[in-house]
C-alpha cells in the first residue's frame, strides 16, 4: 500500500462548481497534514494545514480523520484559476522519511468556463 | 523578500556524467531539503540538512549526495547519471525541522538525461 494515496483525477468542473478531493495515508505516527497546489511544471505551492479540528480559509475546507487516516479537501466556488494539480502531503518522523513530506501523486483539477 | 532560489533551472546531460544542483534558502530559513519529481508523480524525498548537518535521507542510491554550507544554501550532486535521473528537482526550506515545519520550494532545476 502506498503511503499516500489520492483520488485518481483528472476532475473536470464547470467554474461555481464545488469539488472535493480525498486521501488517505498508510501510518497512523504522520503528524502533520497539507495540501498543496502545483500548477504545470512549476514548484507546488503550500495551500493550506490540515488540523484536526478542520480548517477552512474562503473557499477551500481542509478535513482530518484520524481514525480513518482519511484528510479531504473541499473547494466551493471553484474558479478558473483554481485549475491546477492538488498534492495531499503527510509528514511522521518514522522510518525512511526522518520527518520529511511524503506526498500522494496528485490530483488534477479543471475548471471550465 | 527573495523566495528559494535554485539554479541552474534547465539542464541537459549525459548518461554517466555527474551533476550539481544549486539552492539558496529563504533568509532566515536553516534547513533545506531536497525532492525529485518524476513526470506525473508526486515529489519524493532526497535528503534534509539542517545547521550544516544531514537529518534525513529517502531512498536513493549513493550516487546522490549534498552539503550544506556556512551560508544555508546547498548543493545537490548526482554520479554517473541514469536516464531515470531524469526529473525536476526541487529545493525547500524552512526554519526548522518540526513537525509542523511549513516548507517552501524554489522553482527547481528540470534535469534531462540523454
Amino acid at each position: 500500500r502506498k503511503e499516500v494515496e489520492q483520488d485518481p483525477g483528472p476532475f473536470n468542473v464547470p467554474e461555481g462548481a464545488t469539488v472535493a478531493f480525498n486521501c488517505t495515508y498508510s501510518n497512523s505516527a504522520s503528524q502533520s497534514f497539507f495540501w498543496y497546489r502545483q500548477d504545470c511544471r512549476k514548484e507546488p505551492k503550500l495551500l493550506m494545514s490540515v488540523y484536526s479540528s478542520g480548517n477552512e480559509d474562503g473557499r477551500f475546507t481542509a478535513q482530518l480523520n484520524r481514525a480513518s487516516q482519511y484528510i479531504s479537501l473541499l473547494i466551493r466556488d471553484s474558479k478558473l484559476s483554481d485549475s491546477a494539480t492538488y498534492l495531499c502531503v503527510v509528514r511522521g518522523d518514522y522510518g525512511g522519511s526522518q520527518g520529511n513530506l511524503i506526498f500522494g501523486k496528485g490530483t488534477k483539477l479543471s475548471v471550465k468556463p | 523578500d527573495a523566495g528559494v532560489t535554485q539554479s541552474p533551472t534547465h539542464l541537459i546531460k549525459t548518461r554517466g556524467q555527474h551533476v550539481t544542483l544549486r539552492c539558496s534558502p529563504i533568509s532566515g530559513h536553516k534547513s533545506v531539503s531536497w525532492y525529485q519529481q518524476v513526470l506525473g508523480q508526486g515529489p519524493q524525498f532526497i535528503f534534509q540538512y539542517y545547521e550544516k548537518e544531514e537529518r534525513g535521507r529517502g531512498n536513493f542510491p549513493d550516487r546522490f549526495s549534498a552539503r550544506q554550507f556556512p551560508n544555508y544554501s546547498s548543493e545537490l550532486n548526482v554520479n554517473a547519471l541514469l536516464l531515470g535521473d531524469s526529473a525536476l528537482y526541487l529545493c525547500a526550506s524552512s526554519t526548522a525541522t518540526g513537525a509542523g515545519e511549513k516548507l517552501f520550494f524554489g522553482s527547481g532545476t528540470q534535469l534531462s538525461v540523454l
